[in-house]
C-alpha cells in the first residue's frame, strides 16, 4: 500500500493563480482531510469527507473548495491564490483511531 | 469550538532525562486525544492517543495523562533519546462516527535532546 499519496511536493504560484492539490488514498478509507500548517503553528482543518459526493467545511475553508467523485480521491482546489495561502497542505484520510497523512505540499504564493 | 493550548513552545533536555508536554483543551465533548510527532520536514505521525474513559496509558517511554476534570492532558517521555528530537503536537476531537480527522491541534513544542 502506498498509504496516502499527495502531488505536487513543491508549487510557486502567482497572487490570482489558480491550482489544484491532489491526494489520493489507497487504504479504502471513506475519510478524508485537507489540512494547513503554517510557520511553527499546528494543523488547521480546511475541508472534510465522510464519503464519496459528500464534503463539508472545516475550521479556514475560504479560498478552497473541494470535490469527492470517488472514495480514492480528494483533491483540493485554490482558485485565486493569495499570500495568506502560503502554507504546507496535509491531505489525511482516517481509519477509526488513527489518522493517516500525505508527505505535505508546500504552496508558496508570491 | 474547540480550542487546546499546548505548553511549552520549545522544550531542551539532556539524553537520558524526561520530558514533559502538557495541553489543556477548552469543549467537554471532546474525548479523543492524540499525540504527534513531527520530524524535520516530514508528516505528522501518530505516536500515542488516549480516550476519554481511560486516565493514562503508556507505550514504552512514552505515556498520556488525561484529567477530564480540569481538561488536560500531557505527554510523558521518559529516557530521552537524540532520535526524540522533533516538533510534537497535541490534538482533541470527539471520537465518534466521521469525527477521529476533525481534530484540533496545540501550536506545537520543539523538544530537543542533547547528547
Amino acid at each position: 500500500n502506498a498509504g496516502v499519496t499527495q502531488t505536487p511536493k513543491f508549487r510557486i504560484l502567482k497572487i490570482g493563480q489558480s491550482m489544484t492539490l491532489q491526494c489520493t488514498q489507497d487504504m479504502n478509507h471513506n475519510y478524508m482531510y485537507w489540512y494547513r500548517q503554517d510557520p511553527g503553528m499546528g494543523l488547521k482543518l480546511i475541508y472534510y469527507s465522510v464519503g464519496a459526493g459528500i464534503t463539508d467545511k472545516g475550521e479556514v475553508p475560504n479560498g478552497y473548495n473541494v470535490s469527492r467523485s470517488t472514495t480514492e480521491d480528494f483533491p483540493l482546489r485554490l482558485e485565486l491564490a493569495a499570500p495568506s495561502q502560503t502554507s504546507v497542505y496535509f491531505c489525511a484520510s482516517s481509519y477509526p483511531g488513527k489518522l493517516f497523512f500525505g508527505s505535505g505540499t508546500q504552496l508558496s504564493v508570491l | 469550538g474547540e480550542n487546546v493550548e499546548q505548553h511549552p513552545s520549545t522544550l531542551s533536555v539532556q539524553e537520558g532525562d524526561s520530558a514533559v508536554i502538557k495541553c489543556t483543551y477548552s469543549d467537554s465533548a471532546s474525548n479523543y486525544f492524540p499525540w504527534y510527532k513531527q520530524e524535520l520536514g516530514k508528516r505528522p505521525q501518530l505516536i500515542i492517543d488516549i480516550r476519554s474513559n481511560v486516565g493514562e496509558k503508556k507505550d514504552q517511554r512514552i505515556a498520556v495523562t488525561l484529567n477530564k476534570t480540569a481538561k488536560h492532558f500531557s505527554l510523558h517521555i521518559t529516557e530521552t533519546q537524540p532520535e526524540d528530537s522533533a516538533v510534537y503536537f497535541c490534538a482533541a476531537g470527539n471520537a465518534g462516527g466521521t469525527s477521529y480527522g476533525k481534530l484540533t491541534f496545540g501550536q506545537g513544542t520543539i523538544l530537543t535532546v542533547h547528547p
